[in-house]
């Protein structure tokens, strides 16, 4: 079954770069995402890599994909204090569904 | 913002009740997604809408049902409601072929007592 798992907790200073990692089962898996999640909100979508693409830069986030070892990881650069908040990593591995991982906690100390 | 809505947003209700929550789609899009958030945790795939009809279907019993209308608007009841219903209940839209890019609401917050 499909499992995406990432750490649960982040903390950078403001300017900083963070790393969030999550690593994936569905070797199906045709696209990947990173959602942000602030308190008492639903989640935003911040960017998505299509399985055949290695590398996918939008302004400040970057996202790198390793699909033999089923890793992704999102790069945000010059991290703000507006960025803390709840990322989630999730996969597609068809039409039915989105599967999401439990979420890393990112805190930005000014 | 992302066009999607729920209503209502806070619910509180008690064990053994029912409960029907909606969710107004994006404009343009013809799927719709459910998700159940529990506190500190991930969203978990409830069940997914096309076409009016159930579309595939998460680890969540047949107490857990939905609807589909021809507006693309969607409800997502819940019979004999248990304590560890309570959580935060996404709805999400998206257009079937584009990537299956989902754009939530804010979500419903289910209190069960």
């Amino acid at each position: 079954g499909e499992d995406v798992e990432q750490s649960l907790f982040l903390s950078v200073r403001e300017g900083d770069s963070s790393v969030i990692n999550c690593t994936y089962t569905d070797s199906s898996s045709t696209y990947l995402y990173w959602y942000k999640q602030e308190p008492g909100a639903g989640l935003q979508l911040l960017t998505y890599i299509f399985s055949n693409m290695d590398m996918k830069q939008d302004q400040r986030l970057t996202v790198l994909l390793n699909k033999k070892d089923k890793h992704l990881s999102l790069r945000i650069a010059d991290t703000q204090t507006g960025d803390s908040a709840i990322y989630f990593c999730a996969e597609n591995g068809g039409y039915q569904k989105v599967t999401f991982g439990t979420g890393t906690k990112l805190q930005v100390i000014p | 913002e992302t066009g999607v809505t729920q209503s209502p947003t806070h619910l509180i209700k008690t064990r053994g009740q029912q409960v029907t929550l909606r969710c107004s789609s994006q404009s343009g899009h013809n799927t719709v997604s459910w998700y159940q958030q529990a506190l500190g945790q991930g969203p978990q795939f409830i069940f997914q809408y096309y076409r009016e009809e159930e579309n595939g279907r998460g680890n969540f019993p047949p107490r857990f049902s939905g609807l589909q209308f021809p507006n693309y608007s969607s409800e997502l009841n819940v019979n004999a409601l248990e304590l560890d219903d309570s959580a935060l209940y996404l709805c999400a839209s998206s257009y079937r072929g584009a990537n299956e890019k989902l754009f939530f609401g804010s979500g419903t917050q289910l209190s069960v007592l």
